[in-house]
């Protein structure tokens, strides 16, 4: 089964502060990607990559960076984290684009609080 | 019905209740799926339904794809209590590689 882990699953950090998510999948995916989810809005895309070394943009960009370090794992970076990045974060994997399902596997999520 | 910008919609039903749930999107889609997701958890597809298929069933689920007024619809029979969730549709819009969520509806089915 499709697997997707991400850590911390809980982060508290003060404003101005260096965060770095973790994200690993194991299912072989070539496309990764990190959202942020707040209360009333969905699930917002920050970026994604199809392969290591690849990264776009998402559509809620500023204020993050990310890096496809390798085929399994991506990490979003705060480098100066702001009040208004307090949300809950997920990343997710999906199978090459155009085959037969485009399903995104989902990790548990991690909450991250800017104080 | 969700889309964009949206506050979240919210339903509150008996458990045995059916329930449909609405979404709407901007342009072009090659296929809309559904996503559920659980209180703690990320969210779980549960069905897809592509831009040449009318109606797709899997078990209680029934999802319904109109291009034309581009909307779907996400429909659950026999509610249980399990399936208390928020559910949220996503399109492609034609971008390769990309996934557009709405805004979501929760659901909250009471034994």
């Amino acid at each position: 089964e499709a697997a997707v882990t991400q850590s911390p699953r809980n982060k508290v950090t003060v404003t101005g502060g260096n965060v770095t998510l973790s994200c690993r999948q194991t299912n072989s995916h070539n496309y990764m990607y990190w959202y942020r989810q707040d209360t009333g809005h969905g699930l917002r895309l920050i970026h994604y990559s199809y392969g290591a070394g690849n990264l776009q943009i998402g559509d809620v960009p500023d204020g993050y960076k990310a890096t496809r370090t390798t085929q399994e794992d991506f990490f979003l970076l705060l480098e100066l984290a702001s009040p208004s990045q307090t949300s809950l974060y997920f990343c997710a994997s999906s199978d090459e684009w155009g085959r037969s399902s485009y399903e995104q596997y989902f990790g548990p999520g991690t909450r991250l609080t800017v104080l | 019905s969700q889309w964009g910008e949206e506050n979240l919609q919210a339903l509150s039903i008996q458990e045995g209740e059916d329930v449909t749930m609405n979404c709407s999107y901007k342009t072009y889609t090659t296929v809309v799926q559904w996503y559920r997701q659980k209180s703690g958890k990320g969210p779980a597809l549960i069905i897809l339904i592509r831009s040449n298929e009318r109606e797709k069933r899997s078990g209680r689920l029934r999802a319904t794809l109109d291009t034309s007024s581009q909307s779907s619809s996400l429909s659950i029979t026999g509610t249980l209590a399990t399936d208390t969730a928020v559910y949220f549709c996503a399109t492609d819009e034609g971008v390769v590689g990309q996934l557009t969520f709405g805004s979501g509806t929760r659901l909250q089915v009471y034994a």
